[in-house]
């Protein structure tokens, strides 16, 4: 069953612009997580963010957590046309393990 | 470092026959995932270890799917027999803990079609 669920499903955007994704998921979290999915590859994480953080940023990525709405943002700054894939959210439960992960935002950046 | 590696990359095979997936984890990592991704269900885990022994198989869809990890170093996803409807790309991963705390670590997956 998907914890997550990614909003949009698609998207395309030019090269330098910012990209946003969003992750809406159901029941309490310790940790929530983004993935990358290249085509035709495995699944690369990104970035974790704890249920007790509300922003953190790596490089061009930034993530927000709003625990009380159950969301979860990912901001790509500066696109570039190697960002172009499929991005995951991730949850694990208030027990901590397992990753549900959910259905994924396709992200195109045209250059 | 190396990364998971999984064999084979792509496997096609008829309906009935037997199909093994193979999956080396990244070494000192004490949990490792089996998952099946599909348009249709997304991303599902089908079972967990931890130190190789099965922790939670609740998601392997029938009695046709096994996995065992002899050692540390190797596992095997196991159907048979297969059926059409199990094509997929099945992915490994492997943790050094299975708290959602930290990153899981993929493989580049096992693209399956069975004819």
């Amino acid at each position: 069953s998907q914890q997550g669920e990614e909003d949009p499903q698609a998207l395309s955007i030019q090269e330098g612009e910012n990209a946003t994704m969003n992750c809406s998921y159901k029941t309490s979290i310790n940790n929530l997580q983004w993935y990358r999915q290249n085509s035709g590859r495995g699944l690369v994480h990104l970035i974790l963010i704890r249920s007790n953080e509300r922003e953190k940023h790596s490089g061009r990525l930034r993530v927000t957590l709003d625990t009380s709405k159950k969301s979860s943002s990912l901001l790509i700054t500066a696109s570039r046309a190697a960002d172009t894939a499929s991005y995951f959210c991730a949850t694990d439960n208030m027990y901590g393990n397992k990753l549900v992960f959910g259905a994924g935002t396709i992200l195109r950046v045209k250059s | 470092d190396a990364g998971v590696i999984q064999s084979p990359r792509h496997e096609v095979t008829e309906m009935g026959q037997e199909v093994t997936l193979r999956c080396k984890p990244i070494s000192g990592h004490d949990y490792l995932f089996w998952y099946r991704q599909t348009m249709m269900r997304g991303l599902e885990l089908l079972i967990y270890f931890n130190n190789n022994v099965p922790i939670d198989d609740s998601g392997m869809p029938e009695d046709r799917f096994s996995a065992k990890m002899p050692n540390a170093s190797f596992s095997t996803l196991k159907i048979q027999p297969s059926e059409p409807r199990d094509s997929a790309v099945y992915f490994c991963a492997s943790s050094p803990t299975g708290s959602g705390n930290q990153p899981q670590h993929f493989g580049d997956g096992t693209r399956l079609s069975i004819l």
